[in-house]
């Protein structure tokens, strides 16, 4: 009964490959995220997405692109990986509304390394 | 959204009270203290917020100051588990939500 769920949980692949993330939450909630953690462990978003709509899309390579087929997934689609493409990858959800203070809640993220 | 300066590290005996302060000096009037944790390899997990009046969960307690310039984190009886970086991220409630992750401070809780 995992709240935010990733898949893969580790994803070790070559240069130049194309590969997905997924995500889903049973929450019931509206907005989801996608986060990068670093090997030095800054934790930055990249994007955001609410009832489908994207809402926030950080200065991120146009090489990733999220999907959200409906309110409880969120996929994270990357071409052409690079080296600096290694890292840990949080999907996050929340109840959101216009002045909305619910938190964020994490999955336990997924960790890519290229080769 | 404002910033926030956190001790990079701090240490606490198990058993113990381990009080985490954050300082959020810039902090405007409709901005909320968010208060996540990350245990390691663990995705972040969100503790406890406030605004201006001091907060308690079953995970913790949150104090901010009247000037709402400092805020302190409060496990009341620290655990091994309770090993972690702790986030103090502060957020205006207008439009959609963004978390900014500073670096944290790093809890060690010893036996």
């Amino acid at each position: 009964d995992t709240a935010v769920s990733q898949t893969p949980k580790y994803l070790v692949t070559q240069m130049g490959n194309d590969k997905s993330i997924k995500c889903e939450q049973n929450l019931g909630h509206d907005t989801m995220y996608w986060y990068k953690q670093d090997s030095k462990k800054f934790l930055k978003i990249m994007f955001s997405y609410n009832n489908k709509e994207l809402i926030i899309n950080e200065t991120v390579p146009n090489r990733f692109s999220p999907k959200s087929p409906d309110k409880a997934h969120l996929n994270l689609h990357i071409n052409s990986l690079e080296l600096g493409d290694s890292a840990v990858y949080f999907c996050a959800s929340s109840l959101s509304g216009p002045n909305s203070n619910q938190p964020q809640h994490f999955g336990d993220g997924t960790r890519l390394s290229i080769l | 959204d404002a910033k926030t300066t956190q001790p990079t590290s701090m240490d606490c005996a198990e058993g113990r009270a381990a009080n985490l302060p954050c300082n959020h000096s810039t902090i405007s009037g409709n901005e909320y203290v968010y208060w996540y944790r990350q245990i390691h390899s663990q995705g972040p997990q969100y503790i406890i917020h406030g605004l201006k009046n001091n907060e308690t969960n079953e995970m913790a307690s949150l104090i901010i100051t009247e000037d709402r310039k400092s805020s302190t984190l409060i496990l009341p009886h620290a655990t091994l588990r309770d090993t972690a970086v702790y986030y103090c991220i502060v957020r205006v409630v207008t439009g959609f939500q963004k978390l900014v992750f500073g670096t944290g401070t790093r809890l060690l809780v010893s036996p």
